[in-house]
């Protein structure tokens, strides 16, 4: 199946600072790509994605870039703030069944 | 709308023990699934559903039954509980499969077996 790997596992910068969380795929099909924030205790809720057919998307703060040649794909948060802390998951859609793989999680932590 | 929902909040079964996780959506979502999450591991698939009678297994199905008999609820069943099943539930559920339509999360469900 899908194999998705996430780094770094845990991230720290300050307030203001941009933050850059990578992952990369191995099924070659993988056409869908979403990240998820989850905020302690909570429920992982979904922030933004990207399509194979897209190379970048932004909304606001947030943008995700896709390379498909390398696999890989990232998140990143400019002028981060302390609210932006949280644990941020990638994940792949798993063509040969109806479903996501998620990668480990990076705990990212912004501190003022 | 409720959204999805998930009962109970949280559980203690001891080892052998037998239950059942309830999820439930609103939204007549077609496609549901549960994950387990545990520290370090991300979310991990166990079943999922297509559709009103139709399951199939995902990356860690064993030990747990799913059945659908209805588009709104897709409960997850425990049949011999072991420590290795202490973790943390969600179910989530999609209009279609997560690769066309935003996928949400229930509010999760704390199981601890011990």
């Amino acid at each position: 199946g899908e194999n998705v790997e996430q780094h770094p596992s845990t991230l720290s910068v300050q307030e203001g600072d941009s933050a850059v969380i990578k992952c990369t795929y191995s099924d070659s099909a993988s056409n869908y790509f979403p990240w998820y924030k989850q905020e302690l205790g909570k429920r992982p809720q979904l922030i933004i994605d990207i399509r194979s057919n897209v190379g970048e998307k932004k909304d606001q703060r947030i943008a995700v870039t896709l390379n498909k040649t390398a696999k890989h794909f990232s998140l990143h948060i400019t002028e981060t703030q302390p609210e932006d802390s949280a644990v941020y998951f990638c994940a792949a859609y798993y063509s040969s069944g109806y479903a996501l793989n998620f990668g480990k999680g990076t705990s990212l932590l912004v501190t003022p | 709308n409720a959204g999805v929902t998930q009962t109970p909040k949280f559980q203690v079964l001891k080892t052998g023990q037998s239950m059942t996780l309830q999820c439930a959506q609103d939204m007549n979502h077609e496609y549901m699934s549960w994950y387990r999450q545990d520290p370090g591991m991300g979310l991990r698939l166990i079943h999922y559903s297509v559709g009103a009678g139709i399951t199939d297994q995902g990356e860690v199905p064993n030990g747990y039954n799913v059945s659908r008999s209805t588009t709104e609820d897709f409960p997850l069943r425990l049949l011999s509980a072991a420590p290795s099943q202490t973790s943390v539930y969600f179910c989530a559920s999609s209009y279609s499969t997560p690769v066309t339509d935003t996928q949400y999360f229930g509010p999760g469900t704390r199981l601890t077996v011990l």
